[in-house]
């Protein structure tokens, strides 16, 4: 298996522009998490996803983001508009679920670095 | 909030040598810590979990423990070689979170021939 993948590893935008991020989990995994990482706050959790369904996006910073997965092998993290605030690594990964928990190892994919101007 | 505090930020150290990782928790109702590898522009690899009702974990050249009681975890590494230059991060999740990790701001490694 390719692993998680996502696209696109960097993306350079100005202030007010809208980004998607894309991730593609492992297959079989039910289980996608959306981190973004930044020197200041570290890694944080912004939304997980179980078969398909949102289960908890208390991560997510404000309205202007936003996340689907229309399907077991996509999923999608959106800013609109976007500020130079957002600049970070935005991190995708996912897990097998075990006894109805995610089997706790995450597998993460190589980041996408956002650069807002 | 459960904080995961990690000291110290970066080390080096030469090669063949032993060394401690160190990893602080708040969280009481700790389900389990996992101690995560990441490289430079890359994505985390997870290197060991310890459920709470373990104490340590051993793969490899790694061993990782778990004091509860404490509020810490420690990644032991022997032999450190030039391959192991990394920054390694810890994660708790805490029970009634099974899906919620939360990590630590990492310690940067640095082992020198």
């Amino acid at each position: 298996d390719a692993g998680v993948i996502q696209s696109p590893r960097h993306e350079v935008t100005e202030m007010g522009q809208e980004v998607t991020l894309r991730c593609k989990p492992i297959s079989g995994h039910d289980y996608l998490f959306w981190y973004r990482q930044t020197m200041m706050r570290g890694l944080e959790l912004l939304i997980y996803f179980n078969n398909n369904v949102p289960i908890d996006d208390s991560g997510m910073p404000e309205d202007r983001f936003s996340a689907k997965m229309p399907n077991a092998s996509f999923s999608t993290l959106k800013i609109q508009p976007s500020e130079p605030r957002d600049s970070a690594v935005y991190f995708c990964a996912s897990s097998l679920s075990y006894r109805g928990y995610p089997d706790e190892k995450l597998f993460f994919g190589s980041g996408t670095q956002l650069s807002v101007l | 909030k459960q904080e995961v505090t990690q000291i110290p930020a970066a080390l080096s150290v030469p090669e063949g040598e032993n060394l401690v990782l160190n990893c602080s928790f708040t969280d009481s109702a700790i389900y389990n810590l996992q101690w995560f590898r990441q490289d430079p522009g890359k994505g985390l690899t997870s290197l060991l979990l310890i459920q709470s009702s373990q104490r340590e974990q051993t793969s490899g050249r790694l061993n990782a423990s778990l004091d509860k009681s404490s509020g810490r975890s420690t990644l032991y590494i022997a032999a450190s070689q030039p391959g192991d230059s990394a920054t390694y991060l810890c994660a708790e999740t805490g029970t009634g979170t099974a899906s919620k990790l939360t990590f630590g701001t990492g310690t940067r490694l640095q082992v020198t021939l």
